[in-house]
C-alpha cells in the first residue's frame, strides 16, 4: 500500500536559517507526490507538488524534487521566516486515490 | 467566500450522543471526502465519496457514517460518540480534471474540533 515517512518535529529554527523536512514514501505505483503547510487554526492548503521523477515542485521560497531512487520529496527552503511557522504533511497519491499523510512536522521559526 | 465549508467550527458533546458534522462546497468538485487529524498521528481518511451513490471506507471509518446528500453536501455523523474520537476534523473535495488523475490535488476546508467529554 501507499505511506508516507516525515521526519518528526518540532523543528525550532532561527530567522533566516535553512530548513529541511525529511520526507520518504512507499507506493503502488507511480505517485504524485505533495507537501500541504496548516498554519495555526486554519485548515490545509497546498504548498507545492510534482507529478514525474526529476520534477522540482516550487512555491514561497520552497522546494522539492521528486526522486524516484531514493523515493524521497524532501522540504527545503533557504532562509526561512517567522511567517513559515506551521504544521507540513507530506502527501502522496496514485490514481484515483485519496491522499495519503504523513504524520506531520512542526516548524517554529524565532526572530 | 470559502469554498469548503464546515459546520459547526467547534463542538463539545457527552459520550454516547449522536453528531453530526457538514460539509458544503462551491467549487463544483464531484469528490469529497473526510478524514481526521490527532496529534502526532496526522490526517487519517475516516470515508469519501467520487459522486453522489458512491460511498467508500477508508482507514478508520468504524464508528463513523456519512451521506452524500448532493453533490455540494458531504456529512459525517458519529452515531454514539466516545472520547477517543476527539479531534480535529477536516472535509476535502478534488476534481478529476487532470490528464492522470493523481495530479488533481485535495482542497480543505477549515476543520471542525470536536471535543467527547
Amino acid at each position: 500500500g501507499n505511506s508516507v515517512t516525515q521526519m518528526e518535529g518540532p523543528v525550532t529554527l532561527s530567522e533566516e536559517a535553512f530548513l529541511t523536512i525529511n520526507c520518504t514514501y512507499t507506493a503502488t505505483g507511480y505517485p504524485s507526490l505533495f507537501w500541504y503547510v496548516q498554519y495555526p487554526g486554519e485548515g490545509l492548503q497546498l504548498l507545492l507538488k510534482a507529478t514525474k521523477a526529476d520534477d522540482k515542485g516550487s512555491n514561497k521560497g520552497f522546494e522539492a524534487t521528486y526522486r524516484k531512487e531514493t523515493t524521497s520529496f524532501h522540504l527545503e527552503k533557504g532562509s526561512v521566516q517567522v511567517s513559515d511557522s506551521a504544521v507540513y504533511f507530506c502527501a502522496l497519491r496514485t490514481g484515483n486515490t485519496p491522499l495519503v499523510f504523513g504524520k506531520g512536522t512542526r516548524l517554529s521559526v524565532i526572530a | 467566500d470559502a469554498d469548503v465549508t464546515q459546520t459547526p467550527r467547534n463542538r463539545i458533546t457527552k459520550t454516547g450522543k449522536r453528531i453530526m458534522l457538514e460539509c458544503s462546497q462551491t467549487k463544483g468538485h464531484d469528490r469529497m471526502y473526510w478524514y481526521r487529524q490527532d496529534p502526532g498521528l496526522g490526517l487519517r481518511l475516516i470515508y469519501y465519496s467520487f459522486d453522489v451513490k458512491d460511498i467508500n471506507k477508508g482507514e478508520i471509518s468504524d464508528g463513523y457514517s456519512v451521506s452524500r446528500q448532493a453533490q455540494a453536501k458531504f456529512s459525517l455523523s458519529l452515531e454514539s460518540a466516545i472520547p477517543n474520537q476527539t479531534a480535529l476534523y477536516f472535509c476535502a473535495t478534488s476534481d478529476a480534471t487532470a490528464i492522470v488523475s493523481s495530479y488533481n490535488e485535495q482542497f480543505f476546508g477549515p476543520g471542525t474540533r470536536l471535543t467527547v467529554l
